[in-house]
């Protein structure tokens, strides 16, 4: 019941175009949804979360989308650019509890 | 402030060996926790230590340990090693009070052959 389904497991675009990488939950216990961004040989890096209570949230050009009663979330790129070429986690937590991370999507933005 | 720390970066063992990897974590972080990337598994969850007790643990056998000192620097220490530990090994700390919001470190890249 902790797991955390993610896809796909790769894509590619071109440089301006819209990413779009899906996440999919089970346990309703869980209350904070962050995405990492990992490039090679770097740790991930926290690049946006959101909490149930708010359907979208928007920093630059990362969007998160949320929607409770389907248990899923979905981060979205626009305007890709070759820069955010990478590895991209999902993950969940429930208050008091571990992060668990879905399985990785990884980015490559062609120029 | 400096980021987490690991050392060492990259480390190279052979089956049955045991092993010792270091994390330090951001000045004024109390929280530490320690997961495995492989390619095939993801990232999985290990440990996390606050206060220099374990809080959570994930579904690694025992050989896999782990502690943390009173300056929030933590060990994890894997016995007997297999394979199958040959894995990139991460340590975040995290200094809020709801542990989140997690910072990590550049890993520590483990070889067992």
């Amino acid at each position: 019941q902790q797991q955390v389904k993610q896809s796909p497991q790769s894509l590619i675009v071109q440089k301006g175009g819209i990413s779009i990488i899906n996440c999919a939950y089970e346990n309703t216990a869980f209350d904070y949804f962050p995405w990492y961004q990992q490039f090679p040989g770097k740790g991930p890096a926290l690049l946006i979360a959101i909490r149930p209570d708010v359907s979208e949230k928007k920093e630059g050009r990362f969007t998160i989308s949320f929607n409770k009663s389907a248990k899923q979330f979905s981060l979205h790129i626009m305007d890709s650019q070759p820069g955010d070429s990478a590895t991209y986690f999902c993950a969940a937590k429930a208050a008091g509890n571990k992060l668990t991370f879905g399985g990785g999507t990884r980015v490559l933005v062609k120029p | 402030k400096a980021g987490v720390t690991q050392t060492p970066r990259y480390l190279i063992k052979t089956r049955g060996q045991q092993v010792t990897l270091s994390c330090s974590p951001i000045s004024g972080h109390r929280s530490v926790s320690w997961y495995q990337q492989t390619p095939g598994q993801g990232l999985q969850f290990l440990f996390e230590y606050f206060s220099e007790t374990q809080r959570n643990k994930g579904n690694f056998p025992g050989r896999f340990s782990g502690r943390q000192f009173s300056n929030s620097r933590s060990e994890m220490n894997v016995s007997t090693l297999e394979l199958g530990d040959s894995a990139l090994y991460l340590c975040a700390s995290s200094g809020d009070s709801t542990q989140e919001t997690q910072y990590f470190g550049p890993g520590t890249r483990l070889l067992v052959l």
